[in-house]
């Protein structure tokens, strides 16, 4: 496999439920994100992992947890969810976030999620 | 904060050109991005600009940099179906730690 693959693609939760997104990348890159893309707002930057060691947490509520055991994968957990968090979350990676590049992030398709 | 502002939707009819504008307000943008993302899919770089520079020409693509204005303008030449997609302006400043910042995105939609 090549690139950047998220988990599950479409995923319904209740409010009360717990479940997990999960994204892996391909690319030998070091830094991994989470955005969040809802209509008609900017894509929004939830996380930032470099070196599997967090750098960036954008004031996102704790219902999300972010986890990032390797720099390969990464994950989301997700409890207590409200309707309003329903949304498509990209996973991306780059080479890292030192800035000595492009900076070029790769995304993955997406984990459109609804809550109930 | 940094922020990017965009106009949410554009329509073109097929063999014209279209152009999609962005507004920044980080002075110290590094490199300016357009990202497409076509429908079911993730972002994918279409483009991008260092910013010591006024324009970037790739085939069809012709991107504009205003930095007096913090302007970024993208055009497609002879705009076909396939570019129907939503496209992403975005920027970043390159100081030690690089962090992406993205505009709404505009959705482009192409009129045979």
């Amino acid at each position: 496999e090549t690139g950047v693959t998220q988990t599950p693609r479409h995923l319904v939760m209740g409010m009360t439920n717990k479940k997990s997104l999960k994204c892996e990348q391909h690319l030998g890159h070091n830094a991994m994100y989470w955005y969040k893309q809802s209509a008609k707002k900017p894509l929004e930057l939830m996380f930032v992992y470099n070196f599997k060691e967090q750098t960036e947490n954008n004031s996102v509520p704790s219902r999300f947890s972010p986890e990032c055991p390797n720099s390969s994968h990464l994950f989301l957990h997700l409890h207590t969810l409200q309707p309003e968090d329903s949304a498509l979350y990209l996973c991306a990676s780059s080479q890292d976030t030192s800035g000595r590049d492009t900076g070029e992030l790769f995304f993955g398709e997406g984990s459109r999620l609804t809550v109930l | 904060g940094e922020d990017v502002e965009q106009s949410l939707f554009l329509s073109v009819r097929e063999g014209d050109s279209s152009v999609i504008n962005c507004t920044y307000t980080d002075s110290s943008s590094t490199y300016l991005y357009w990202y497409k993302q076509e429908p079911g899919a993730g972002l994918q770089l279409l483009t991008y600009i260092f910013s010591n520079m006024d324009m970037k020409q790739d085939q069809r693509l012709t991107v504009l940099l205003n930095k007096k204005d913090k302007h970024l303008s993208l055009r497609i030449a002879d705009t076909q179906t396939g570019d129907s997609a939503i496209y992403f302006c975005a920027e970043t400043y390159s100081g030690g730690y690089q962090k992406v910042t993205f505009g709404t995105g505009t959705k482009l939609q192409v009129i045979p």
